[in-house]
């Protein structure tokens, strides 16, 4: 059984560009959530995906956006970079929508906006 | 909105003494979940362990155990016999019983262990 993971682990940006973090959920797993974390605080909830829809979404503008996939694996893409967008974001995979609470986080993607 | 609280930025425990973490929150729903998590510095989110609101029953999971306390709108964890490897930063989180799994995070407790 494979964990979850995300790529790229590391990547810089410069301010007004455009960026996409992947996701590959765990096994038989068919919910994702995003969640951002910036320094020293605690994770954001940015949105969640069920079976290919958005069933959930944190207070995060529009140029936040994402996708799920027929295999579940997820994108998070974030358009026109601002500075407060460095953070890690983390990609958590869980089954069904209902809230066994059991969710299985990736180690992040740690995004620097110059 | 619901907010979680952790009071203590950072703790520490001299190895193999026991240590509490403090958690409050607050909600008006009836029906939710808490939970503490782990965040090792590898970055990945482990769970800890997990609390029903409507179970009175206190969570254990080997060295790790919650207090709840319902009315009072606490959570605090208890980690007896503390190892090197407990070292992490640690989260509490609420998660409304209905609805997209939106975990609320507290700003979490890093804690150190004193060999």
């Amino acid at each position: 059984e494979t964990g979850v993971t995300q790529s790229p682990t590391h990547l810089i940006k410069t301010r007004g560009q455009q960026v996409t973090l992947r996701c590959s959920s765990q096994s038989g797993h068919n919910t994702v959530s995003w969640y951002q974390q910036a320094l020293g605080q605690g994770p954001q909830f940015i949105f969640q995906y069920y079976r290919e829809e958005e069933n959930g979404r944190g207070n995060f503008p529009p140029r936040f956006s994402g996708l799920q996939f027929p295999n579940y694996s997820s994108e998070l893409n974030v358009n026109a970079l601002e500075l407060d967008d460095s953070a890690l974001y983390l990609c958590a995979s869980a089954i069904g929508s209902g809230n066994t609470g059991e969710l299985f986080f990736g180690e992040g993607s740690r995004l620097t906006v110059l | 909105a619901q907010t979680v609280t952790q009071s203590q930025p950072e703790m520490s425990v001299q190895e193999a003494e026991t240590v509490t973490l403090s958690c409050t929150y607050d909600t008006s729903e009836s029906d939710y979940y808490l939970f503490w998590y782990k965040q090792p510095p590898s970055r990945q989110m482990i769970l800890v362990i997990r609390q029903e609101a409507y179970k009175q029953q206190n969570a254990t999971e080997n060295r790790f155990s919650v207090n709840f306390q319902k009315a009072a709108k606490s959570f605090s964890l208890k980690i007896s016999d503390s190892q090197l490897g407990d070292a992490a930063m640690y989260f509490c989180a609420y998660l409304v019983g209905q609805g997209a799994q939106k975990l609320v995070f507290g700003q979490g407790t890093r804690l150190t262990i004193n060999p």
